[in-house]
């Protein structure tokens, strides 16, 4: 079983839609992080945290550390949400992240 | 700032042949890390560095090899290039590591095939 599971692999989806994808990690961790993958391959960290929840503009990031659990919730939803995101968590004691397989994301007008 | 930059961004390799993937960031991070990323899986940490002369492996080191002589450089080697290293390499940088509230910043990526 791998250290990081994210639920759905895949999730597809009409404009405007209420997106929430899921994590849950089997570890201690000092940190966990959302990134984002564009069709071209670039990433890009959208979140950290370790506690509690964060917004940036329709992203909102939560954490359960007891239940070892996070969901990224996206808001009215465009087609330009389009892309893999990836959860990572950050392991307690190791200067190293431990990533999830990604879920890709796909949001038609 | 540049950020992170890899070169190149495409390669074909045949089998036994070698070759470095270049990375240098410019934002004077300790932590570099080089991932390989198969299709459908997830990031998997080949090696890192948390500063200049120190490096340690990953998960899947078996057929690479680093050096980090410089805070900007981070070059990976394959030697004998087999086709299970047929992937796309990511670098990214960290100014305090993975296990704190602190951005990675990756480069754009290098596709390698390996015929």
């Amino acid at each position: 079983k791998n250290e990081v599971e994210q639920s759905p692999q895949n999730l597809t989806a009409q404009e405007g839609e209420f997106i929430t994808i899921n994590c849950s990690y089997s570890v201690g961790i000092s940190a966990l992080h959302w990134l984002q993958q564009h069709p071209g391959g670039g990433i890009v960290s959208l979140f950290m945290l370790s506690s509690g929840k964060k917004k940036h503009g329709r992203l909102i990031a939560t954490i359960n550390i007891q239940e070892k659990h996070s969901s990224l919730h996206i808001t009215a939803s465009h087609p330009r949400d389009s892309a893999v995101y990836i959860c990572a968590v950050g392991i307690q004691g190791a200067q190293k992240l431990v990533f999830g397989q990604g879920t890709r994301l796909t949001i038609n007008p | 700032n540049a950020g992170v930059t890899q070169t190149p961004k495409f390669r074909i390799l045949k089998i036994g042949q070698s070759m470095t993937l270049q990375c240098t960031q410019d934002m004077n991070h300790n932590y570099m890390y080089w991932y390989r990323q198969d299709p459908g899986m997830g990031l998997k940490l080949i090696y890192y560095s948390v500063g200049a002369g120190i490096t340690d492996k990953g998960e899947v080191p078996n057929g690479y090899n680093v050096s980090r002589s410089t805070t900007e450089d981070f070059p990976l080697r394959l030697e004998l290039a087999a086709p299970s290293q047929t992937s796309v390499y990511f670098c990214a940088s960290s100014y305090w590591g993975g296990g704190y509230e602190d951005t990675q910043y990756f480069g754009p990526g290098t596709r390698l095939t390996v015929l």
